[in-house]
């Protein structure tokens, strides 16, 4: 199975300052279509997760501006631009590309 | 807009089988152009892919599973089913339906906690 390692695991953050999450995978998560199938996810408290980004870089219908996905190959990279209170919340990259389709471990966002 | 919803029961004996069903609306799983997943995420834990079946009914599964999961469809109900057999304490989670495009999981249910406990 393709291994999703994220980093930090924890992060504190303050109101209106930028967060990063990484996120790698033990193989190249190019498919043979050319497209990188890599997703973010947040699941606020109780509830079930939601896409944020898929393809790397493409932003989900509703999902705010201030976050964004880049990266390539094996190392992406998952930005909040100005956190906000809503923005806590556990965060999954997951790859699609092989299978069985994998999920990091997870990084905790929460405010300072 | 596409909902999904689990439901099943929330206590399953040890050793017994666990039997989840999925209801879409909003649109049809007949349609194609989709897969429908199930995916479970362990009390506290993370996220783990159970497999997935096409309207046609072909399926794929986890290989961490496959022994133990079955999948199928009823798109005269707009329906698929999860059935886990030989349930341990292990297989306690929050089960989830999702649809799945090839590479991600845009729509997502609200997720159904199943115990494992006698």
């Amino acid at each position: 199975d393709v291994v999703m390692t994220q980093s930090p695991l924890s992060l504190p953050v303050t109101l209106g300052q930028p967060a990063s999450i990484s996120c790698r995978s033990s193989q190249s998560l190019v498919y043979s279509d050319g497209n990188t199938y890599l997703n973010w996810f947040q699941q606020r408290p109780g509830q079930s997760p939601r896409r944020l980004i898929y393809k790397v870089s493409n932003r989900d219908s509703g999902v705010p501006d201030r976050f964004s996905g880049s990266g390539s190959g094996t190392d992406f990279t998952l930005k909040i631009s100005r956190v906000e209170a809503e923005d806590v919340g556990v965060y999954y990259c997951m790859q699609g590309t092989h299978w069985p389709k994998t999920f990091g471990q997870g990084t905790k966002v929460e405010i300072k | 807009q596409v909902q999904l919803q689990e439901s099943g029961p929330g206590l399953v004996k040890p050793s017994q089988t666990l039997s989840l069903t999925c209801t879409v609306s909003g649109g049809s799983i007949s349609s194609g152009g989709y897969y429908w997943s199930w995916i479970r995420q362990h009390p506290g834990k993370g996220l783990e892919w159970i497999g997935y079946i096409y309207y046609s009914g072909s399926t794929y599964y986890n290989p961490s599973l496959k022994s133990r999961v079955t999948i199928s469809v009823d798109t005269s109900k707009n329906q698929f089913s999860l059935k886990l057999s030989s349930v341990t304490a292990a297989d306690t989670a929050v089960y989830y339906c999702a649809r799945d495009d090839g590479g991600s999981f845009g729509y997502w249910g609200q997720g159904t906690l199943v115990t494992v406990s006698s």
